[in-house]
């Protein structure tokens, strides 16, 4: 069975940084890409970035390119994101989510496994 | 980056009836290279169709995703209760991977 489990709802002041946490289940590892989606409140999806453990890549939508950083632990099977200088408009529900990825162009495909989500709530 | 436009918003429908959500590319999406997912209030997203039509492992045959180059569809055949939710498309031909704005589905 595919499970992805996130760390717990976090609460941050502007300008601090978080670090979610996705533990994968062994085989959702290597031959997959682990993907970041977030959604603010009652709003849409936006994909961060990702990771190809296979081809060791780490992939990162511009928007995120400068204030997040995806890391993993092979040894855990874990798969991090830590944003940094946080505002109110980082508030969301980040997700990870486990998907298949295009070998020719090391781009993540579709998401078929997901995390539960981890609210994470800036404020002062 | 290609941007996804959904249509349309909402759609207030009764069981039993055809659904089809619109969902067009600002550019060409090589491939087929687009899913559909069903998100449920409260729920994580779940993938429904991917590609040129595949459909995603336990998803009902009433869902069937459809098009090519910039214009895509997912139609349901005949509405369940159980459908209710936001529909949302996304494009995984290039970075970054991007999703359209979500058609609300309401039963």
């Amino acid at each position: 069975q595919v499970q992805l489990v996130q760390s717990g709802a976090a609460v941050k002041t502007p300008g601090s940084s978080v670090k979610v946490s996705c533990k994968t289940s062994g085989d959702t590892f290597r031959g997959y890409s682990i993907n970041w989606v977030r959604q603010a409140p009652g709003q849409g999806l936006e994909w961060m970035g990702g990771f190809i453990p296979l081809l060791n890549t780490v992939i990162y939508a511009q928007k995120f390119q400068d204030r997040a950083t995806i890391s993993a632990d092979e040894s855990s099977t874990a798969v991090y994101i830590e944003l940094d200088s946080l505002t109110s408009e980082d508030t969301a529900t980040y997700f990870c989510a486990r998907g298949y990825y295009d070998s020719s162009t090391s781009l993540p495909k579709y998401l078929e496994h997901w995390g539960q989500g981890t609210v994470l709530t800036v404020s002062s | 980056e290609i941007v996804l436009t959904q249509s349309p918003g909402t759609l207030s429908l009764s069981p039993g009836e055809r659904v089809t959500l619109s969902c067009r590319a600002s550019q060409t999406i090589r491939n087929s290279y687009l899913a559909w997912y069903q998100q449920k209030p409260g729920q994580v997203p779940r993938v429904l169709t991917y590609g040129a039509g595949s459909r995603a492992p336990g998803v009902p045959d009433r869902f069937t995703g459809s098009g090519s180059g910039t214009d895509f569809t997912l139609t349901i055949s005949r509405l369940e209760p159980e459908d209710f939710g936001v529909y949302y498309c996304q494009q995984y031909a290039q970075s970054p991977l991007t999703f359209g704005g979500g058609t609300k589905v309401e039963i």
